[in-house]
């Protein structure tokens, strides 16, 4: 059973450039969220896309943004980078149901970083 | 605001020697707290979940419980390979099914 995949590992940018990060779910699993993880810190949540459709947003710019396919797979997007945003993000996928809580399992992660 | 605080930040332990991490939360509404285990560089491996206080959870040498203000992971008799930096994270109402991090606890066991 395949666990959640992300492309690319890693990736260098310049500042003010676009990038994007795909990552597919574990099999299964409906809904995708992204977290960005700055070195020490614990995962922020970015958002969350079920049904091909942004479902929840976390504190970050309108600079993040994301998309889902009928597969369930994912992009994330993030236009004119910034130093900080220098990070490594998450994706995790899950199987929510409406009166329970549901674990979320994450991918091994992208590195960006912004030089 | 809901918040999640880890102690300690750092941990080093002998091989063989048991302890505790502790994760201690301000949440209206608890609907699960969840432990993961992060390795350098990799994506955070899911533990646990725990949904109500008096809730037990065991993992080999992992043992995770939970009070109605904190949840312990209890590491017995820990080995090499379980040096790592252990993550808690909650669900709250308020905030959906987003989950919210400590910043974690890395734990280094030397032989």
């Amino acid at each position: 059973d395949a666990g959640v995949t992300q492309s690319p590992t890693h990736l260098i940018k310049t500042r003010g450039q676009q990038v994007t990060l795909r990552c597919s779910p574990k099999s299964g699993h409906d809904t995708v969220s992204w977290y960005q993880q700055a070195l020490g810190q614990g995962p922020q949540f970015i958002f969350q896309y079920y049904e091909e459709e942004e479902r929840q947003r976390g504190n970050f710019p309108d600079r993040f943004s994301g998309h889902q396919f009928p597969n369930y797979s994912s992009e994330l997007n993030v236009n004119a980078l910034l130093l900080g945003d220098s990070a490594l993000y998450l994706c995790a996928s899950s199987f929510p149901r409406l009166t329970s809580t549901d674990t979320q399992y994450f991918g091994p992660g992208t590195r960006l970083t912004v030089l | 605001e809901d918040q999640v605080t880890q102690s300690p930040e750092a941990l080093r332990l002998q091989e063989g020697e048991s302890s505790s991490l502790n994760c201690s939360y301000t949440v209206s509404g608890l609907r699960g707290l969840f432990w993961y285990r992060q390795d350098p560089g990799k994506g955070p491996e899911f533990l646990f979940t725990l949904y109500s206080a008096g809730e037990e959870k065991e993992k080999e040498r992992l043992k995770a419980t939970l009070t109605k203000k904190e949840s312990f992971l209890h590491i017995t008799a820990p080995k090499p390979e379980d040096s790592a930096t252990y993550l808690c994270a909650v669900q709250a109402p308020q905030a959906g099914t987003a989950l919210i991090f400590g910043k974690g606890t890395t734990l280094s066991v030397s032989s």
